[in-house]
Formats: C-alpha cells, sequence, structure tokens
C-alpha cells in the first residue's frame, strides 16, 4: 500500500463547476500536509499548505482530518487554467530535514 | 534565473552508459534533494543533503545510484551502467533551511531516456 493515496482521475468538469479531490496517508507520524500543482511536462509547484483548521486561498480550499488521516482539496468556480494534475503531499520530517511523499496524483482536465 | 537550475534537461543514454545530472539550488538554501519521477507516478524521494552532507540516502534504488554535494552548494546525481527502468524525470529541489513548513522550490527536471 503507498503512503499517500488519491484517485488517480481524470476528472473532466465543464468550466465553473466545484470539484473536490481526496487524498488519504498511512503514517501518523506525518507532520504537514501539501498540495503541490504540476503541468503536463513542469516540475510541481507548491499550490497551498493544508491545516487542521481549514484554509481557504481565492477559490480553493484545503482541509486536513488527522484522526481519519484524510486530506482534502476543493476547487470552486473552476477555469480552464485549472487543468493540471493535482499531488497530494505529506511531510514526515522530525528534528530536520523535509522529506516529502507525494501521491500518485489526480489529474483535472477543465472542460469549455 | 533565480530557480533551481537543472542540466541537462534531456539526456538519452545507451543501456550500460554512465549519466551525470547536475542540480544548481536556489543561492543559499542549505537543503538540496533529488527526488524521482517516472510516467504517471508522482514524485519519489531519492536522497537529501544538508548543506554538504548527504543526512538520507534511503531512497536511492541501487548501488548504481550515487549522489554527491562537495561543497554544500551544486549537486550531482550520477548513475552507473543505466538501465532501461532508469528512465524516468529527475527532479532537484531546495529550500533555505531544514525543517517541515519550509517551502521547497523544485527545478524543471533531468529528463533520462535510456534505450
Amino acid at each position: 500500500r503507498k503512503e499517500v493515496e488519491q484517485d488517480p482521475g481524470p476528472f473532466n468538469v465543464p468550466e465553473g463547476a466545484t470539484v473536490a479531490f481526496n487524498c488519504t496517508y498511512s503514517n501518523s507520524a506525518s507532520q504537514s500536509f501539501f498540495w503541490y500543482r504540476q503541468d503536463c511536462r513542469k516540475e510541481p509547484k507548491l499550490l497551498m499548505s493544508v491545516y487542521s483548521s481549514g484554509n481557504e486561498d481565492g477559490r480553493f480550499t484545503a482541509q486536513l482530518n488527522r484522526a481519519s488521516q484524510y486530506i482534502s482539496l476543493l476547487i470552486r468556480d473552476s477555469k480552464l487554467s485549472d487543468s493540471a494534475t493535482y499531488l497530494c503531499v505529506v511531510n514526515r520530517a522530525r528534528g530536520g530535514g523535509n522529506k516529502l511523499t507525494f501521491g500518485t496524483g489526480t489529474q483535472l482536465k477543465v472542460e469549455l | 534565473g533565480a530557480g533551481v537550475s537543472q542540466s541537462p534537461r534531456y539526456k538519452v543514454a545507451k543501456r550500460g552508459q554512465d549519466v551525470a545530472l547536475r542540480c544548481d539550488p536556489i543561492s543559499g538554501h542549505v537543503s538540496l534533494f533529488w527526488y524521482q519521477q517516472a510516467l504517471g507516478q508522482g514524485p519519489e524521494f531519492l536522497t537529501y543533503f544538508q548543506n554538504e552532507a548527504q543526512l538520507d540516502k534511503s531512497g536511492l534504488p541501487s548501488d548504481r545510484f550515487f549522489a554527491e554535494r562537495p561543497e554544500g552548494s551544486v549537486s550531482t546525481l550520477k548513475i552507473q551502467r543505466t538501465q532501461q527502468e532508469d528512465s524516468a524525470v529527475y527532479l532537484c529541489a531546495s529550500s533555505l533551511r531544514t525543517g517541515a513548513g519550509n517551502t521547497i522550490y523544485f527545478g524543471e527536471g533531468s529528463w533520462l531516456t535510456v534505450v
């Protein structure tokens, strides 16, 4: 079983739709949590950190449930430019280091 | 530019050939990471440096893989006697400090194809 599990998709949605991605992680020692975005043939880029209290950045909302070891990302009013692969990422770093563990990624395609 | 720079961007190697991939992290960044990303997969951790010290090499898939960062800045990932299963994108990343919560910045990757 992979340490971080995601539905690979693809999720094909019309422009303006709301779409939600989920992710589960297996290591309860995980310290911090992120969503990264990766465009085709490009490097991953940090989209947002994820906190237990939930956090929002414009059209994007991320949520963490430590008890269930579950992370979510909600995208409202999706744009064509949101088409990408969304990577769920956890960090087990303790006392130094910053070792990120990535999920396989969920592919999103926003269509006209 | 001020980002993480990797070279070569694209490399085609014959099976059995040795390759060397270079990473120039963001200036002043203490932490440097190498990841391997196979097609359709997320990046997989290979190794981590704090300055010149290689603190974690648990992700290196075999003893054919070797990484160094002798002066605490530029790093080289070397793959000896390449095999077809080594074909992947090799991503280098750096962060200013150690510890969780420090943003990690990735380079565009070195695309290795072994034929």
